[in-house]
């Protein structure tokens, strides 16, 4: 069964480092999201992006996030300059259009010393 | 803008008996409503969901929701659960935001099944 998966599992950054979040979506989708959730919060919104642009955000997503799809298959979150407030589980997501379901990964656990 | 408020924030019970996990929810706009487990250190499935016709929905593992509009709930259901069942559960409500739905998820539901 296709999956979306996402690399690494777990990533451990100094505070003010840039970290670089990787995520395969199932291949023939079209729509991908960004979510993040903070320990014992809810699952946030950050971004959705289709046809090589950001479709929507949320005022979480500011200038220090970023998102890229730069060959085709994967799918990038970088945080350019980390802050301790960053530590969540980020999840990435793909659907075949706007009207589906979304396919999440496994989430990669980000925490910032 | 929409909303989703999960009004129990943990949900112990028994094995073998049943659960109901309430989701509310608020929108300007008609939605597609889903069901989420998420499993410890694991990501998120899809349980179930309801984008339109009949208001009671069933999904993965003897799970049902039923959809009521003037109530604005799509309630979780299982008649019986198992150990298994132990998990946390998402309900999201998919509302169009500009020109496509995103997905806004409630601050989930422990459920805890005791043997």
């Amino acid at each position: 069964e296709p999956e979306v998966t996402q690399t690494p599992s777990h990533q451990v950054t100094q505070m003010g480092q840039e970290v670089i979040l990787r995520c395969v979506p199932i291949s023939n989708h079209l729509y991908f999201y960004w979510y993040r959730q903070i320990l014992g919060q809810k699952v946030e919104f950050l971004v959705s992006f289709y046809n090589n642009e950001i479709s929507e955000k949320s005022e979480i997503f500011d200038d220090q996030f970023s998102v890229e799809r730069p060959d085709g298959s994967n799918f990038t979150l970088k945080i350019r300059s980390t802050k301790l407030e960053d530590s969540a589980m980020y999840f990435c997501a793909s659907s075949e259009d706007s009207l589906t379901e979304a396919f999440f990964g496994q989430g990669t656990r980000l925490t910032v010393v | 803008a929409q909303s989703v408020t999960q009004l129990d924030s943990q949900v112990p019970v028994f094995e073998e008996a049943p659960v109901e996990l309430r989701c509310n929810y608020s929108s300007s706009v008609s939605v597609y409503l889903f069901w989420y487990v998420q499993y410890p250190n694991q990501g998120l499935q899809l349980l179930l969901k309801y984008l339109s016709g009949s208001t009671l929905v069933k999904g993965i593992n003897g799970f049902e929701a039923e959809f009521n509009k003037s109530q604005t709930s799509f309630h979780l259901r299982k008649p019986s659960v198992h150990i298994s069942d132990t998990a946390e559960y998402f309900c999201a409500v998919s509302g169009r935001t500009g020109g496509s739905y995103i997905p806004t998820f409630g601050r989930g539901t422990s459920l805890i099944v005791h043997p």
